[in-house]
């Protein structure tokens, strides 16, 4: 069956440290979102991807990035982790811009 | 500034009676809307949808209402089962242009007491 995983479910790492977690979907979708998730705020966007080497900003991006090198797979990299980054990352993809979104289990993040 | 707002954090109800969670939005661009369905551990999963041309879209114990007037919609289960209790999270996006990514809600943790 198709899916959408990510990778380590749970991280915990230094501030300061460069860290990146996966996201690989096998549905095949061009479409593929990073969000996270903190109490009182539900979820916010960090970056899209609408195809191969589109990237595009979220709402939260700063100190993040990504990088879309096959359908398959987005990245999120925290360039220099923050303890502001302690947090539960979703990774999520969809056939059709703006259409019903698949959500990853997650990640949860622990910035120390 | 918070588009999308889910002002109940939490709601308790008892198994069988009718959940009633509400979500409230602020960009009258929004076109579309959507209930997420979340449990422990897991991703949100796509629960039911509704475009801003109807006020109701029922499935099964699921039926969403949505007052564009009122810029208001919400989400109700009967009747409710213990099964149901998760964080109910609601979006909303614009269908049109570039901006078509899901402004989601803080969601509401919905508890249903057997």
């Amino acid at each position: 069956d198709a899916e959408i995983t990510q990778s380590p479910r749970h991280k915990i790492t230094e501030t300061g440290r460069q860290v990146t977690l996966a996201c690989h979907q096998t549905w095949n979708h061009n479409n593929m979102f990073w969000y996270r998730q903190d109490l009182g705020h539900g979820l916010r966007l960090i970056h899209y991807s609408y195809g191969v080497q589109d990237t595009n900003k979220g709402e939260v991006s700063d100190g993040y990035s990504v990088s879309r090198s096959n359908t398959e797979d987005l990245p999120l990299t925290l360039e220099s982790a923050a303890s502001s980054q302690t947090s539960v990352y979703f990774c999520a993809s969809t056939p059709r811009v703006g259409g019903e979104q698949y959500f990853g289990p997650g990640t949860r993040l622990t910035v120390t | 500034d918070q588009q999308v707002k889910q002002n109940s954090p939490s709601l308790s109800v008892q198994e069988g009676r009718i959940s009633i969670l509400n979500c409230d939005y602020t960009n009258s661009m929004f076109d579309y809307f959507l209930w997420y369905k979340k449990y422990p551990a897991e991703g949100p999963t796509f629960l039911i949808s509704i475009s801003s041309i109807k006020d109701k879209n029922e499935d099964g114990r699921f039926t969403v209402f949505l007052n564009k007037s009122a810029k208001h919609l919400s989400l109700h289960i009967v009747p409710s089962q213990p099964g149901d209790s998760a964080v109910y999270f609601c979006a909303a996006r614009i269908s049109s242009g570039s901006a078509r990514q899901l402004t989601f809600g803080s969601g509401t943790q919905l508890t249903v007491l057997p």
